[in-house]
């Protein structure tokens, strides 16, 4: 069984700065995918970015970035320049690739505090 | 046009009591499921239907019982509800059960006193 691992329950940063987020995972799996979820306030679940673990290269989505460790099965999220709107729980999720049977095995949660 | 709709988004219920959630999507999708968020925020799956047939069951008291009517609507009915099953339900929905992403209702939450 897969699991997901973020060792941070909670983090703050100054806006503008940048903040980093840290998860690890645990699989015998060789083909998966890795994705952060956004969910602010409103507990809609966003999704912020997504990996491919075949691909070497490191997925970015403007501010949102990742480091994506697959020896030390790690996948951390960086946030640039942040803004007041990022404060929301951020989870880390897992998802086997081509298995037919694909739910997402999600982390606990960090809970990202963006101030003023 | 909302892709996934859940309703109620909000339901408050008493102990013993038999409620139901719907979730509709509109996207074509072939696959859907439902993750329970608990009080803690922690998100596990509980179904997945792929094209109105059930693909997963994980460890859910048999109270709860999904139903697919067609492939863009999957039901949540929960019986004899419990104080434990207070939590956010969401659904979701993805192209085919082996599709990368998944798309999430705005979720329900389920108030049980």
């Amino acid at each position: 069984a897969q699991t997901v691992t973020q060792s941070q329950p909670e983090m703050s940063v100054q806006e503008a700065e940048t903040v980093t987020l840290s998860c690890t995972y645990d699989t015998s799996e060789s083909n998966y995918y890795l994705f952060w979820y956004k969910q602010p306030p409103s507990r809609q679940m966003i999704l912020v970015i997504r990996q491919e673990a075949y691909k070497q290269q490191n997925a970015t989505e403007n501010r949102f970035s990742v480091n994506f460790q697959k020896a030390a099965k790690s996948f951390s999220l960086k946030i640039s320049d942040s803004q007041l709107g990022d404060t929301a729980m951020y989870f880390c999720a897992f998802m086997k690739l081509n298995s037919g049977n694909t739910p997402l095995v999600f982390g606990k949660g960090t809970r990202l505090s963006v101030i003023a | 046009d909302t892709a996934v709709s859940q309703t109620p988004k909000y339901l408050v219920t008493q102990m013993g009591n038999d409620k139901s959630i719907k979730c509709e999507q509109n996207l074509g999708h072939d696959t859907m499921y439902w993750y329970k968020q608990d009080s803690k925020k922690f998100l596990k799956i509980m179904f997945s239907y792929n094209n109105k047939e059930l693909i997963i069951n994980e460890t859910v008291p048999n109270r709860f019982s999904p139903k697919s009517p067609d492939k863009a609507h999957l039901n949540l009915h929960i019986n004899s509800l419990e104080l434990g099953d207070s939590a956010v339900y969401f659904c979701a929905s993805s192209q085919d059960a082996g599709s990368s992403e998944q798309y999430f209702g705005p979720g329900t939450r389920l108030t049980v006193t």
